[in-house]
């Protein structure tokens, strides 16, 4: 059974600072992995999707990569803003129509 | 661009009671989810439906749940019975089923069963 675990729980860092938030899955036998953004009581917004044979993705300020074989992604964000203030999820997805299966997320606040 | 859109953005109902969550997946997608998360916790996946018939379901979807596709466009979660512990957020999400496309997801219906 695909375990998604993501570390830290939560995160607190001032406006400016570059961060990283990791993802780490059980099963390395995946389709692809996404990560989300959810806001306070929101949906799910998709950032980036990783396909399995993709090492790293960019939109924007925003990279996230992926090793398939230790089973981990993370997801850099650069120049962090108090707009990017969130919750970060990240989801695994093992075949074709098959559902997603996601961590725990972590809380990121940026402070002024 | 195209969303997945749901309906009603929040629902309360008495305990005991039937309710029917709507979703509108994105037009040309050929797959399409349910996920709920409880408050504070992991989204879970309910349940996922391709051509006009259920693919996977989990543990949650037992009985008192069903879905149906009543038309071309909408997709609905109906939940029998609500009990305290079916309050969530319930997501609907839906995809084409490609390794480089994403699952799109909807605003989600928060249940408040009182």
């Amino acid at each position: 059974k695909q375990e998604v675990t993501q570390i830290p729980a939560a995160l607190s860092v001032p406006e400016g600072e570059n961060l990283v938030l990791n993802c780490s899955f059980t099963d390395s036998a995946i389709y692809n992995l996404q990560w989300f953004r959810q806001d306070p009581g929101k949906g799910l917004t998709s950032l980036l999707l990783i396909q399995s044979s993709q090492r790293e993705q960019t939109s924007g300020r925003l990279n996230a990569s992926l090793d398939k074989s230790s089973g981990r992604s993370t997801l850099y964000i650069a120049a962090s803003q108090p707009g990017d203030s969130a919750t970060y999820l990240c989801a695994v997805k093992p075949g074709t129509a098959s559902k997603l299966t996601f961590g725990t997320g972590t809380r990121l606040q940026v402070t002024l | 661009e195209p969303e997945v859109t749901q309906t009603p953005s929040h629902q309360v109902t008495q305990m005991g009671q039937e309710v029917i969550l709507r979703c509108v997946p994105i037009s040309n997608h050929l797959y399409f989810y349910w996920y709920r998360q409880i408050l504070g916790q992991k989204v879970e996946f309910l349940v996922s439906f391709y051509n006009n018939e259920i693919s996977e379901k989990s543990e949650i979807f037992d009985d008192q749940f069903s879905v149906e596709r009543p038309d071309g466009s909408n997709f609905t979660l109906k939940i029998r019975s609500t009990k305290l512990e079916d309050s969530a957020m319930y997501f609907c999400a839906s995809d084409r089923g490609l390794s480089n496309q994403p699952q799109h997801f909807g605003d989600g219906t928060r249940l408040s069963i009182l």
